[in-house]
């Protein structure tokens, strides 16, 4: 099973840095590689797919790229409401899985 | 508006069997698979399986093959999660969502606790 490890598990940021995090996967995935966020009591929101393509009202300063085994999200400028947790996930195959995630905290 | 309606929050005690739902609106129920997803308290996502409504066809993660049951009645554009014998380990939030291109739509959560 191809497994996806994010890092780091933990980013601490002020808001408007920019922040980087990193997803890994044992096996390539091609750019079959999702990115989401959650925030407390909430589900799971898409950000981007197929490794680099923004979902419908994601704003632009949320960028993936990558391909293969190695993919980056990008937050350009953190705002306020960009502290989260964020999970990477594969859906190359049909035993899809999530990475581990990473918390973004306010530095 | 496309949306995925779950089913209220349960409490069960171990042994016990269970089944939650997940029901679709507005959109082509049948054109796009649906996942199941847990999380466990303070962990992170672990995807579960996927049915594909229009003629049910299932798939499952091998950590959870033989431990739950994915179905769908596409006559009520409803999928369902069940477990015959629940276990303390499986108190959990459990998230249904839509693959389009990635898991696009997701519902609201579905809360099961299993406690003596």
């Amino acid at each position: 099973e191809i497994v996806l490890t994010q890092s780091p598990a933990t980013l601490s940021v002020s808001p408007g840095e920019r922040a980087t995090l990193s997803c890994r996967a044992s096996q390539s995935v091609s750019s079959n590689l999702a990115w989401y966020q959650q925030k407390p009591g909430q589900a799971p929101r898409l950000l981007i797919y197929g490794a680099s393509t923004r979902a419908t009202g994601i704003p632009a300063r949320f960028s993936g790229s990558g391909s293969g085994t190695e993919f980056t999200l990008t937050i350009s400028s953190l705002q306020s409401e960009d502290f989260a947790v964020y999970y990477c996930q594969r859906y190359n195959d049909w035993t899809w899985t999530f990475g581990q995630g990473t918390k973004v905290e306010t530095k | 508006e496309v949306q995925l309606v779950q089913s209220g929050a349960e409490v069960r005690k171990p042994g016990e069997s269970l089944k939650i739902s997940c029901k679709g609106s507005g959109y082509s129920f049948t054109s796009y698979w649906i996942a199941w997803v847990r999380q466990m308290p303070g962990k992170g996502l672990e995807w579960m399986g996927i049915i594909y409504p229009a003629d049910s066809d299932t798939r499952y993660s091998p950590s959870f093959q033989g431990q739950v049951t994915i179905s769908a009645d596409k006559s009520i554009t409803t999928t369902y999660l069940q477990w015959s014998s629940l276990k303390a380990s499986d108190t959990a939030m459990y998230f249904c969502a839509r693959h389009g291109s990635g898991l696009d739509v997701w519902g609201q959560g579905t809360t099961v606790t299993v406690s003596s």
